[in-house]
């Protein structure tokens, strides 16, 4: 059983916000939501973790429910620059979860167009 | 510290033949991490260490596959006689052991031929 689920793909505009949802049902009770964002012929780079409520850093934001059964990633007015895979991962190592939490399925295509 | 190395970065050889790939983490991180990714596919857990312990390994990882990391600092995952279905980008990361946050190196691209 998968621990995430994600859109294949998504398209928007430059300028728009964009929406990425993450279904993670079985999410456990010390695991933590973490995204990654990928570019071709790149190494994953991380871009937000969070628990619960909200968390927000210089490039994204992140909406988490009470029940943390989902999360949506949201990237502010993006750019084509944004172009790439985002990745959902749901776990923790910090916290003595194993290394099922670092997998990262096929993640979201994002194509950002003029 | 200019972020996680990985050595070679392309590397093509034939079935059979026996490959080593290098991982410098970044300084100060006790956490490292190899994956292994192929074309349309996210990264796939391979094995990780804290210091020099090998801490866990994927299912997947054939007795083909080993790792290790004598001195708790760079890292090395040789592939014993390889075969076709190992090409793929091998991805190296690292990490604080009381932190989430991997930081990835840019990868070594294995083609067998």
């Amino acid at each position: 059983l998968a621990k995430t689920t994600q859109p294949i793909s998504m398209d928007s505009y430059e300028g728009q916000e964009v929406n990425i949802t993450c279904s993670h049902n079985n999410i456990a009770t010390n695991d933590y939501i973490t995204w990654y964002q990928q570019f071709p012929s790149q190494g994953p780079r991380f871009i937000i973790q969070g628990y619960k409520t909200k968390v927000t850093n210089e490039v994204a934001s992140l909406f988490i429910p009470a029940d943390r059964k989902s999360s949506t990633l949201s990237l502010p007015r993006v750019s084509l620059s944004d172009t790439a895979v985002y990745y959902c991962l749901v776990g923790s190592l910090y916290s003595g979860g194993g290394a099922d939490g670092l997998t990262f399925g096929k993640g979201t295509h994002l194509i950002i167009q003029p | 510290d200019t972020g996680v190395s990985q050595n070679p970065r392309h590397k093509i050889t034939k079935r059979g033949q026996n490959v080593t790939f290098r991982c410098d983490p970044i300084s100060e991180h006790n956490r490292l991490y190899w994956y292994r990714q192929t074309l349309g596919q996210g990264p796939e857990f391979l094995t990780y260490f804290q210091n020099e312990a090998q801490l866990e390994k994927s299912r997947l990882l054939s007795d083909r596959f080993s790792a290790e990391r004598p001195k708790g600092s760079f890292s090395t995952l040789e592939i014993q006689r390889t075969e076709q279905g190992d090409s793929a980008m091998y991805l190296c990361a690292s990490s604080l052991a009381l932190d989430n946050e991997q930081y990835f190196g840019p990868g070594t691209r294995l083609t067998v031929t």
